[in-house]
């Protein structure tokens, strides 16, 4: 069965801290991995990655993909406020549309 | 642009009835996939349609159902709801010509079974 398994579940931090969000995947068809950001409303895009060893990056958020090893991490460096959300990584398999998603990190930046 | 637009944005409904949600994607996306997000399971893959094709499904029972019009809207139905349909609904549309790359979703549709 297709899996995508985040951790850690929930995370607490102080503004300013880094944090480093994991993802492991197991399927059998991969795509790409991708990244959302979930606040109270819809999830918005991250990155989406297709490559193993290049990092893309965002201002303060950065990713990179490990194929060999199925997973990826989601850095967030000098954290805020702002930055209080959960954060989704999905598993693109098969052509069209279909995202496995994993559970979910809950990242909570307090002041 | 217009974003991805669900209606209706919440509503409530008793067992046994059923639902239509519908979604209106980006003016230029072919693609529009519908995902269940629940507190206990998280999102899941429930169907995506590209120009008017269910492409892909997921495993959903057949109570669930979907289609998508000329124009790219697409709509869900639930019929002979049971409790464990309370949830919120996402939709997504991409371009969707091959990958889905970055996918937009709208705000969602929150079912609630009584």
């Amino acid at each position: 069965e297709d899996k995508v398994v985040q951790s850690p579940l929930s995370l607490v931090v102080h503004e300013g801290d880094t944090v480093t969000l994991n993802c492991s995947y197991e399927v059998t068809n991969f795509r790409s991995l991708l990244w959302y950001k979930q606040e109270k409303k819809a999830p918005t895009f991250l990155f989406m990655l297709t490559s193993s060893g290049i990092e893309k990056k965002s201002g303060r958020l950065s990713s990179i993909l490990d194929k060999k090893e199925l997973f990826s991490i989601l850095n967030i460096t000098a954290t805020q406020t702002g930055d209080s959300a959960v954060y989704l990584c999905a598993v693109e398999i098969n052509q069209g549309g279909k995202l496995i998603f994993g559970q979910g990190t809950e990242l909570s930046v307090k002041p | 642009k217009a974003g991805v637009t669900q209606t209706p944005r919440y509503l409530i409904k008793t067992r046994g009835q059923q639902v239509t949600l519908s979604c209106s994607p980006i003016s230029g996306h072919r693609s529009v996939s519908w995902y269940q997000q629940t507190p206990g399971q998280g999102l899941q893959f429930l169907f995506e349609y590209f120009s008017e094709t269910q492409r892909n499904k997921g495993n959903f029972p057949g109570r669930f159902s979907g289609r998508q019009f000329s124009n790219s809207r697409s709509e869900m139905n639930v019929s002979t709801l049971e409790l464990g349909d309370s949830a919120l609904y996402l939709c997504a549309s991409s371009i969707g010509l091959v990958s889905p790359g970055e996918l937009f979703f709208g705000e969602g549709s929150r079912l609630t079974v009584l």
